[in-house]
């Protein structure tokens, strides 16, 4: 619908399980990127993945483990997820144009995940 | 800490009526940017004002920006039901990470 595309919508784990949520994006960005929103917390960035190069936020825990196989796919695998990683996880994409340029970003719908 | 602060965090209003929402930074910015997000949903790009403007405008949205202050503001004149949603500030910094910061939002409800 936004040109950024995130499946699956839903996904309810238990603890041991292994998951895999997937963002492909049809714009042609150059940047592509994993947000994590709970309930009454601002945003929160895991990962970058921009002109080639990965950027993570170091407070992300390892059962987090980010793929970006091209520039246009995104992967976030999930292992021995505990509850409170139950949240949605967005995507995003943008055209990032040097430092001077903005950098605009194009969400996905979500991944709603639920961690039992 | 966060780098932008959203301020209210709910509010409710009249269909007619005007809805602000402010928005605190801390760090030097290149631009600072509004989004919205209906629930359960991604957020969609509003509006966008760079560090050397004071105030930007698009259609019913009016935004200013005080870097001095490190503040912005989002106006949404004449609101209506349709504008029910929670409403981001994100900060583009002046750090060369590419990536922006966003606060925990203000959620507006607009009363028909």
């Amino acid at each position: 619908e936004t040109g950024v595309t995130q499946t699956p919508r839903h996904l309810v784990m238990g603890m041991t399980n292994k998951k895999s949520l997937k963002c492909e994006q049809h714009l042609g960005h150059n940047a592509m990127y994993w947000y994590k929103q709970s309930a009454k917390k601002p945003l929160e960035l895991m990962f970058v993945y921009s002109l080639e190069e990965r950027v993570e936020n170091n407070s992300v825990p390892s059962r987090f483990s980010p793929e970006c196989p091209n520039s246009s796919h995104l992967f976030l695998h999930l292992h021995t997820l505990q509850p409170e990683d139950s949240a949605l996880y967005l995507c995003a994409s943008s055209q990032v144009a040097g430092n001077s340029g903005a950098n605009v970003l194009t969400f996905g719908a979500g991944s709603r995940l639920t961690v039992l | 800490s966060q780098q932008g602060e959203e301020d209210p965090q709910a509010l409710s209003i009249q269909e007619g009526e005007n809805a602000t929402m402010n928005c605190s930074y801390k760090t030097s910015i290149n631009n600072l940017q509004w989004y919205r997000q209906n629930s359960g949903r991604g957020l969609v790009h509003l509006i966008l004002i760079r560090s050397n403007e004071r105030e930007k405008h698009s259609g019913r949205l009016r935004v200013t920006l005080d870097t001095s202050k490190k503040s912005s503001s989002l106006l949404i004149t004449a609101s209506r039901a349709a504008d029910t949603a929670s409403y981001f500030c994100a900060t583009d910094a002046d750090t060369g990470r590419r990536a922006l910061t966003f606060g925990s939002g203000t959620r507006l409800q607009v009363q028909p």
